[in-house]
């Protein structure tokens, strides 16, 4: 089982629309979550942090995190056509025998936005 | 407030040459972070600082490449030789740890693009 799985996509939603984009990880241990929105040709781009269970908002995103179904989700409301990117899902967990925090990417989802 | 620097953007070498790439991180960030990217995949870490200290270099191909960060600043990245599966997207990262509160904000460079022909 890989350590944090998306849907690869690509992801086609309409102007206007929601685009809803998904995640699961297998390390019951993980601690926090990201979300990083990648341009083609450009490197990944923070756009929501998440630290605990339910939603958090922020304009347009909000993230939803359900630890005990090891998901994590991003809801993309009004989506734009500038919006269409990779979107990576990040999780992220302590490792007390080398003391420090790790963070581990899955592929990303492909999410077009058409006009 | 300057994000993360690196250099050069873009690099062409042939198979078995070598490759250095330079990262300059977010000011007052302790930990830095090398990734490599492939092509449709996700970044996979390559090594870990924390100031000058390594602390995860478990996926770094040790025979060909090295890193190094003195000073706890800038850093360093080698590879010697090159071979054609390293062909990627190196990007560097940095990030403000807040232990025991599980945040790890990671902000990343514009990343190098390497071609091993």
């Amino acid at each position: 089982q890989k350590e944090v799985e998306q849907n690869s996509g690509p992801l086609s939603v309409p102007e206007g629309a929601i685009a809803s984009l998904n995640c699961t990880y297998s390390d019951r241990g993980s601690q926090s979550f990201f979300w990083y929105r990648q341009y083609s040709g450009k490197s990944p781009e923070l756009i929501m942090s998440i630290y605990s269970n339910g939603d958090k908002e922020d304009g347009r995103f909000t993230a939803q995190l359900n630890k005990a179904s090891q998901y994590v989700s991003l809801l993309i409301r009004d989506s734009q056509p500038s919006d269409s990117a990779t979107y990576l899902c990040a999780v992220n967990r302590f490792y007390s025998g080398g003391s420090n925090y790790k963070l581990t990417f899955g592929k990303g989802t492909l999410l077009t936005v058409n006009p | 407030e300057a994000g993360v620097a690196q250099s050069p953007r873009y690099k062409i070498i042939e198979k078995r040459q070598s490759v250095a790439f330079w990262c300059n991180p977010i000011s007052g960030h302790a930990t830095l972070y090398w990734y490599q990217q492939i092509l449709g995949q996700g970044p996979k870490l390559l090594i870990q600082f924390q100031n000058n200290g390594v602390v995860d270099d478990s996926q770094l191909p040790k025979d060909r490449f090295s890193a190094e960060r003195l000073k706890g600043v800038d850093s360093t990245l080698k590879i010697q030789p090159a071979k054609l599966e390293d062909s990627a997207v190196y990007l560097c990262a940095s990030s403000l740890v807040v232990e025991g509160q599980g945040i790890n904000e990671q902000f990343f460079g514009p990343g190098t693009r390497l071609t091993v022909l």
